[in-house]
């Protein structure tokens, strides 16, 4: 089983929809929780980090639930640009981060 | 953030021959350096860590005769593909980073084995 699982998607929505991806790690060890955004042929790139406080950045909020080893991010009025595919990170001090499969998002005009 | 650079950004080979990609951080020192790959529609999955001047930490799967890394200052970071096969074809990317602080990505090497 997979450290970091993501439903893959795709996610197809229309320009303005609120989508929400979902994540689950096994390793209850893992201390940091991170979103990456990696566009098709590019390198991955932090979206944001995610904390069990919550943690907003402009349409993009991230939550942390320890007690169930779950991770969210939730994307407000979805623009054009956001349409990537969306990697859940856990990581365990020490260690390189591990990432998941991926959630692709498709978001169409 | 931090710049990391890969190079060559896309290599294509025959079978049997030897592949070297570079990895570089441009305006800080890296403690660590990782090296992934991510097949299509995959994840992407460590290969190995490297930190300077001692041996590379290879993730278990991953032939450490076959992918041979050096990691000789703190700014260059090399993989060597040797013997490649068309399987080897991948997305190989490295990232860099400063002790516990944020991994930096370089841009990835498209390598295509035919």
């Amino acid at each position: 089983r997979k450290e970091v699982e993501q439903d893959p998607g795709p996610f197809n929505v229309p320009e303005g929809a609120t989508v929400a991806f979902n994540c689950t790690y096994s390793n209850s060890a893992s201390q940091s929780f991170f979103w990456y955004r990696q566009d098709c042929r590019k390198e991955p790139k932090l979206l944001m980090s995610v904390y069990s406080s919550g943690n907003e950045d402009g349409r993009f909020t991230a939550q942390l639930n320890r007690a169930s080893q779950y991770i969210s991010l939730l994307i407000r009025d979805s623009k054009l640009s956001d349409s990537a595919t969306y990697l859940c990170v856990a990581k365990r001090s020490g260690y390189a981060l591990n990432f998941g499969k991926g959630t692709s998002l498709l978001v169409t005009p | 953030g931090a710049v990391v650079s890969q190079h060559p950004s896309w290599v294509i080979c025959k079978s049997g021959t030897s592949v070297k990609i570079e990895c570089r951080s441009l305006d800080f020192q890296a403690t660590t350096m990782f090296w992934y790959r991510q097949f299509p529609k995959q994840s992407l999955m460590l290969m190995a860590t490297s930190n300077e001047g001692s041996k590379a930490t290879y993730e278990q799967g991953v032939e450490k005769d076959k992918f041979l890394i050096n990691h000789a200052s703190l700014t260059l970071s090399t993989l060597t593909v040797t013997s490649a096969h068309p399987e080897d074809s991948s997305f190989y990317i490295c990232s860099a980073s400063l002790s516990e602080g944020e991994q930096f990505f370089g841009p990835g090497t498209r390598l295509t084995v035919l």
